[in-house]
């Protein structure tokens, strides 16, 4: 069964600073979400990837994707408070279009 | 406002009673899909619909949820004889078929079974 695991869980930053977020999968999928989730709110989409190597980016948010290690990253560049959230990566298993959704990284930018 | 709409938003009740969600997908997407979301959670694929075809109702999690999308446009959620287990947040999302298939989600229907 495809797991999608997500580090780390929780993750406190100053403002300014630059971090990572990793998703991590099990099994074979070329396609992968991240989603961005407000409290009490729904989900956003932020980046779809669809393929080995794909890097998008907007604003101080770039995600990439290497589906030969199953990781795909969420870069967080000059964090700002706005960044606050709870990030979501999601798998889709393929063929399938079930997405199959990581734990989450709860996000809190410090001022 | 042309996004994925569900209903009611938020529902109470007591346990072992009936409730019903809504949702109504972004108007040209044949794609439908349930999920479910506890507290601390990723969200939990429970089914999709493809037009008016349920393709996928494994994950239901009993025998006591439904869905159905008889027009091939809004669905509905059932949840009978509710248990307190059954508190989540219901989410609906929709697609297109083919191309990025992009899910697009509504704002949710929080349950709470007392």
């Amino acid at each position: 069964e495809l797991k999608v695991e997500q580090n780390p869980l929780f993750l406190s930053m100053q403002e300014g600073k630059n971090y990572t977020i990793y998703c991590n999968y099990s099994t074979t999928s070329d396609r992968l979400y991240w989603y961005r989730q407000d409290p009490g709110k729904s989900l956003e989409s932020l980046f779809v990837l669809l393929s080995n190597g794909a890097v998008k980016q907007e604003g101080r948010l770039m995600a990439s994707l290497d589906t030969k290690a199953r990781l795909s990253t969420l870069h967080i560049t000059a964090a700002v408070h706005d960044l606050s959230a709870t990030y979501f990566c999601a798998v889709d298993l393929s063929g399938t279009y079930k997405y199959i959704f990581g734990t989450g990284t709860r996000l809190k930018v410090l001022a | 406002d042309t996004g994925v709409s569900q209903n009611p938003r938020h529902k109470i009740t007591k346990r072992g009673q009936n409730v019903t969600f809504r949702c109504d997908p972004i108007s040209e997407h044949n794609r439908l899909y349930w999920y479910r979301q506890t507290l601390g959670q990723g969200p939990e694929f429970l089914t999709y619909f493809q037009n008016e075809a349920q393709l996928e109702k494994s994950r239901l999690l009993s025998d006591r949820f439904s869905a159905e999308r008889p027009k091939g446009s809004f669905s509905t959620l059932e949840i009978q004889r509710t248990e307190q287990g059954d508190s989540a947040m219901y989410l609906c999302a929709s697609s297109l078929a083919g191309g990025t298939a992009d899910q697009f989600f509504g704002e949710g229907s929080r349950l709470t079974v007392l």
